[in-house]
């Protein structure tokens, strides 16, 4: 499966748009891009699915380029609440193993 | 639909001591997962199972036993606990197959400390 890269750790404030950017430049043609989200003490949560172009949801926006080598979750108007660790995935189609990195730590201040 | 139940929630075990950490899950899902957590760590896959019957290893299996002999339930055997083991236990589960490539669901974790 594809290694992903993505910032370790973001700040941002109350009521700002956070974009956060993951690298998968070995991805295959098979593979979907997956979004989880954890809070401290809390299992992983799935955020978005996508595997080309734009995908949204009532929680947030997946963007994906035409090679699909990144993407990008975009979170709106983020609240004190939306501070969690943010994990990219690629994830193969016929498989159902993740397989996690260390995630973007999103510290969302008032 | 409680989802996946972990029990317990916190466990201290001595050196060489064993125990099972349980997972339940009511959604009649086929695949399902164990994950350990470090500080500061991403998850990494222990062992999973994509049904009944049939486990398999993932990226850092030893010192962990599974098995499967039911839909809902997929144990997780520590034989003989050492310190290195402590850590965040998640348990997961997903695959419905009238829905490909759906999402995970996971526990609410066990913390897991061996001294």
């Amino acid at each position: 499966l594809a290694k992903t890269t993505q910032p370790i750790s973001m700040d941002s404030y109350e009521g700002q748009e956070v974009n956060i950017t993951c690298s998968h430049n070995n991805i295959a043609t098979n593979d979907y891009i997956t979004w989880y989200q954890q809070f401290p003490s809390q299992g992983p949560r799935f955020i978005i699915q996508g595997y080309k172009t734009k995908v949204t949801n009532e929680v947030a926006s997946l963007f994906i380029p035409a090679d699909r080598k990144s993407s990008t979750l975009s979170l709106p108007r983020v609240s004190l609440s939306d501070t969690a660790v943010y994990y990219c995935l690629v994830q193969r189609d016929s498989s159902y193993k993740l397989i996690f990195g260390s995630g973007t730590r999103l510290l969302v201040r008032p | 639909n409680a989802g996946v139940t972990q029990t317990p929630k916190f466990q201290v075990l001595k050196t060489g001591q064993s125990m099972t950490l349980q997972c339940a899950q009511d959604m009649n899902h086929e695949y399902m997962s164990w994950y350990r957590q470090d500080p500061g760590m991403g998850l990494r896959l222990i062992h999973y199972s994509v049904g009944a019957g049939i486990t398999d290893q993932g990226e850092v299996p030893n010192g962990y036993n599974v098995s499967r002999s039911t839909t809902e339930d997929f144990p997780l055997r520590l034989l003989s606990a050492a310190p290195s083991q402590t850590s965040v236990y998640f348990c997961a589960s997903n695959l419905d197959r009238t829905r490909p490539n759906t999402e995970a669901f996971f526990g609410q974790g066990t913390r897991l400390t061996v001294v």
